[in-house]
């Protein structure tokens, strides 16, 4: 059975840095595409980032790009993502997810961990 | 980036009832978009991918259809286990999101 548990939200102070984790199990994991999305509070959900299966292609969306870094360890079989400069717009849910096709990326994430808060305030 | 509208943003429905939900791209997409439920407190659940196929281990009572830029996401018959929110997400740029349309019990 597939899991994926996130952790390292928390509250943090505009312009600091905070690690997101997410821990899989139950699947091969150096062998999907991975990704992070976030709802803010009563907001629709937004696509966050993309790693390749093996690391090599990774994708932002325009509102992190250039602060927040997507990585993973395939044989900790974790996903992570590195989150600088946090602005207070960022406060949201962190969901990872997976891809639903081996290898191939296709962007129909069809397992999603229960989600780590992230609180950006003074 | 790919704008997606939903319609309505919320409904209220009996157990029993035909649901319809409307989604439009602002541009075409061809049929790459997917339907998505959430619960309160809980992470999306993927119920269907590229416009209509169902994802395995969804009940036949969810259908979706359409290609280009207008798609249809339907209930046949809700059961009470349906109340939750219902997003459209495209693929077919980076991925985008609907804003939702919720599901109420009348």
């Amino acid at each position: 059975q597939v899991q994926l548990v996130e952790s390292g939200g928390g509250v943090v102070q505009p312009g600091r840095s905070l690690r997101l984790s997410c821990a899989a199990s139950g699947l091969i994991f150096s062998s999907y595409g991975m990704h992070w999305v976030r709802q803010a509070p009563d907001k629709r959900l937004e696509w966050v980032a993309v790693i390749s299966y093996d690391g090599t292609n990774k994708y932002y969306g325009d509102s992190v790009k250039g602060r927040f870094t997507i990585s993973r360890d395939n044989s900790k079989e974790t996903l992570y993502l590195h989150m600088n400069s946090l602005r207070t717009e960022d406060t949201a849910i962190y969901y990872c997810a997976k891809d639903r096709l081996i290898v191939g990326g296709t962007f129909q994430f069809d397992y999603w961990g229960r989600g780590t808060l992230v609180t950006v305030s003074s | 980036d790919i704008q997606m509208t939903q319609s309505p943003s919320s409904l209220s429905v009996s157990v029993g009832d035909r649901v319809t939900i409307t989604c439009q791209a602002s541009q075409d997409i061809s049929n790459y978009l997917n339907w998505y439920q959430q619960k309160p407190g809980k992470a999306p659940n993927l119920l269907l991918y590229d416009a209509s196929n169902l994802e395995a281990g969804v009940p036949s009572r969810f259908s979706g259809s359409g290609s280009g830029t207008d798609f249809t996401f339907t209930i046949s018959s809700l059961q009470p286990e349906d109340i939750a929110t219902y997003y459209c997400q495209q693929y077919d740029n980076l991925p985008t999101f609907g804003q939702g349309t919720k599901l109420e019990i009348k």
